[in-house]
C-alpha cells in the first residue's frame, strides 16, 4: 500500500542550527514527492517538489529511491521557519490523489 | 485573485444532521479536491471533481458526496453526521492532472465542522 511516514510529530531546534525533517514513503513505482508547509494562521501551501530540484527559503530535499526517503533540510534554521510541515506522495498510478504524512511541527527556538 | 475560498469557516451540527460545504477554486483552475483533516493528522483525500464529475474517490463512505458546477465551484455534502466527522475540511484546486503542475494544490483555509 502507498504510505508516507513522518516519524517526528515535533522537532525543536535552536535558531542557526541545521534542520532535517524526515519523510519516508512506501511505493513500488516511480513516485513524485512534495513538501507542503502551513505557517501559523495561514493556509497549507506547497514548499517544494522533488522534480524541480530547487531550493525554497533555504530548504532542499533530495529523493533517495534506495532508502525511499525525501528528507527536508536546511543548514541554518530561522525563527520564521516555525510551522507545520507535511510530506506528500503522488503515486503516479493512484489517479489524482496525494498521499499525506501526518506532519511534523517544527519549532525554532531563539 | 482571491485564491481558493471556502464557506462557512466554522459550523456546529448535531449527530444525524446534514451539512453542505462550499468551495470556489483559484482563478484558472478547473479541478477541485476535498480533504478531511482530523486534529493532529495529515489531510485525507475524500474525492476530486473535474468537468463536473467525480474523478476519483478516497476511502470515505457514501454519506460523503459532492458536486461541481459549470463555473468549477464545488460543494461537499455529508449526510447523517457522526461525531467522528468533526474535522477541518479542506478544498484544494489545481490545473488538470497530468500536466506540468500536477500535484501542486492550492488550498483554502478550510471549514471547521464540529458535530455534537
Amino acid at each position: 500500500a502507498q504510505r508516507v511516514t513522518q516519524p517526528e510529530k515535533l522537532l525543536s531546534v535552536f535558531k542557526g542550527a541545521p534542520v532535517e525533517l524526515k519523510c519516508n514513503y512506501s511505493y513500488s513505482g516511480s513516485p513524485e514527492l512534495f513538501w507542503y508547509v502551513q505557517y501559523s494562521r495561514q493556509r497549507l501551501q506547497l514548499l517544494l517538489r522533488h522534480i524541480s530540484r530547487e531550493s525554497i527559503k533555504g530548504f532542499t530535499a533530495d529523493l533517495n529511491k534506495g532508502e525511499t526517503s525525501f528528507h527536508l533540510k536546511k543548514p541554518f534554521a530561522q525563527e520564521e521557519d516555525s510551522a507545520m510541515y507535511y510530506c506528500a506522495l503522488n503515486a503516479m498510478d493512484s489517479n489524482y490523489q496525494l498521499i499525506w504524512g501526518a506532519g511534523t511541527k517544527l519549532i525554532i527556538k531563539p | 485573485d482571491a485564491g481558493v475560498t471556502q464557506s462557512p469557516t466554522h459550523l456546529i451540527k448535531t449527530r444525524g444532521q446534514q451539512v453542505t460545504l462550499r468551495c470556489s477554486p483559484k482563478s484558472g483552475h478547473d479541478t477541485v479536491s476535498w480533504y478531511q483533516q482530523a486534529l493532529g493528522q495529515g489531510p485525507q483525500f475524500i474525492f476530486q471533481y473535474y468537468e463536473e464529475e467525480e474523478r476519483q474517490r478516497g476511502n470515505f463512505p457514501d454519506r460523503f458526496s459532492g458536486h461541481q458546477f459549470p463555473n468549477y465551484s464545488s460543494e461537499l455534502n455529508v449526510n447523517a453526521l457522526l461525531l467522528g466527522d468533526s474535522a477541518l475540511y479542506l478544498c484544494a484546486s489545481s490545473s488538470p492532472w497530468g500536466r506540468r503542475f500536477a500535484g501542486e494544490l492550492f488550498f483554502g483555509e478550510g471549514s471547521r465542522l464540529t458535530v455534537l
